[in-house]
């Protein structure tokens, strides 16, 4: 079974715009994290928020926000007042056990989802 | 400019060929890992080096060797590669102990296998 699932392949939003990208988790962990990631064309991975699941407020960073809703497994990500420079493959990811007590923490990626951004 | 740096950023090898895949990172981090990304599959992880010790290597073919002579630099050896492996092999480190934090990840290596 998948641990990170993300069903819209694609996604497209005009400039200004806000859109909500759809993460559903599977973990039977009651320690861990969540992480969204940015994949422009270039391929690096570029680290976007992080929600902990003992974090009681959502998590926010400039125009990203992360809508937690622990009891439905989902970690949606929202991008408020979309701009062209946000048209790239976003991921989502878990990290099993919140603390990293082994000195490294391993991610388990979703499949992504290509959002576009039309002026 | 990210804090990790991969080399090459493309690469075309035979199969035959060995060549190896360079990842730098100048954050301090204890922790360093390979990914490998095909298309349409979700990243895989390859291996991790926690402290330069090799902490897991989740069934990668011996083909692939990685190697982390210090905390700040990891490589991946190739040999005799297949047409398969053609892929973006990302590299990426992380604090390691503590609290979670994320992972900062370098460019990739863009691999195709002729």
């Amino acid at each position: 079974a998948q641990k990170i699932t993300q069903t819209q392949p694609g996604m497209f939003v005009q400039e200004k715009e806000a859109v909500t990208l759809d993460c559903t988790y599977d973990t039977s962990d009651q320690s861990y994290g969540l992480f969204w990631y940015k994949q422009p064309s270039s391929g690096e991975m570029i680290f976007l928020i992080y929600q902990g699941s003992y974090d009681e407020q959502n998590a926010t960073e400039g125009r990203y926000s992360l809508n937690f809703q622990k009891a439905r497994k989902s970690a949606n990500l929202v991008i408020s007042a979309s701009q062209l420079g946000d048209s790239a493959m976003y991921f989502c990811a878990m990290r099993e056990g919140e603390f990293a007590g082994s000195g490294y923490s391993t991610l388990t990626f979703g499949k992504g989802t290509m959002l576009l951004v039309s002026p | 400019e990210t804090g990790v740096t991969q080399t090459p950023r493309h690469l075309v090898m035979g199969m035959t060929n060995k060549k190896s895949l360079k990842c730098e990172q100048h954050l301090g981090h204890n922790a360093m890992y390979w990914y490998k990304q095909s298309a349409k599959k979700p990243l895989e992880l390859m291996f991790v080096y926690n402290f330069k010790e090799q902490t897991e290597n989740n069934s990668v073919p011996s083909r692939f060797s990685p190697e982390c002579p210090n905390s700040s630099h990891l490589f991946l050896h190739l040999h005799t590669l297949q047409p398969e492996d053609s892929a973006l092999y990302l590299c990426a480190s992380s604090q390691g102990e503590g609290k979670v934090t994320e992972a900062f990840f370098g460019q990739g290596t863009r691999l195709t296998v002729v």
